[in-house]
């Protein structure tokens, strides 16, 4: 797993909560990213940081944040879950930009 | 913008039979092409990787892919399938190393092998 622990790996919530999803590695890799798994849709992109406070927005954004306030630590926070962000959510980390990703064993999020 | 394109969600082959994924790709600029392994509840597992070169990738547990420009494909293959190929395939592309390069993905291909 390269050192990447996704956490935690099952939770099921309901609709209007917040949560935060939480990856942590232990590679010193400098760019960390948060993917959603969906059937039909494979991976898709949700936001991604390039160093330590530093973040953008990948393709499916809306509805969640992201902070990394330390390199080895990358959150995801849904601020008021739905339904539709049920899914399997995958943290990935590269040294350099396109080196291969690297994928934790990612976290399983049911909104109900 | 990149995009890729793999065709069919599932593909079921008899052990020891050629094993053929196809992928085809969209990119404004030269590609960097991967393909991915995701085995039941895990993470995804490079499997092979073209950046510049050859343009037939060998990989891990015999697979490789062979970049065709013409094409614009990237097609996974094998020899021979094995039992515990039996897992989903994605194909991604990037437009290059740059900062700002990031990887998109296809939608996966689900590799069923008979006995």
């Amino acid at each position: 797993d390269a050192g990447i622990t996704q956490s935690p790996r099952h939770k099921v919530t309901e609709t209007g909560t917040p949560v935060t999803l939480r990856c942590h590695q232990t590679e010193n890799h400098r760019y960390m990213y948060w993917y959603r798994q969906d059937p039909g849709h494979g991976l898709r992109l949700i936001h991604y940081s390039y160093g330590v406070k530093d973040t953008d927005k990948g393709e499916v954004s809306d509805g969640y944040s992201v902070s990394r306030s330390k390199t080895e630590d990358f959150l995801l926070t849904l601020e008021s879950a739905t339904s539709s962000q049920t899914s399997v959510y995958f943290c990935a980390i590269s040294d350099p930009v396109i080196s291969p990703l690297h994928f934790g064993n990612g976290t399983r999020l049911t909104v109900t | 913008a990149q995009s890729v394109t793999q065709l069919g969600s599932h593909v079921s082959v008899s052990e020891g039979a050629l094993v053929l994924l196809r992928c085809n790709y969209s990119s404004s600029v030269p590609p960097y092409l991967f393909w991915y392994v995701q085995y039941p509840n895990q993470g995804l597992q490079l499997l092979l990787k073209y950046t510049t070169g050859a343009t037939l990738v060998k990989g891990i547990n015999g697979f490789e892919a062979e970049f065709k420009k013409s094409e614009t494909s990237f097609h996974l293959t094998k020899p021979s399938a094995h039992m515990s190929d039996a897992a989903e395939y994605f194909c991604a592309v990037s437009e290059g190393a740059g900062a700002n390069s990031k990887l998109t993905f296809g939608k996966g291909i689900t590799l069923s092998v008979r006995p």
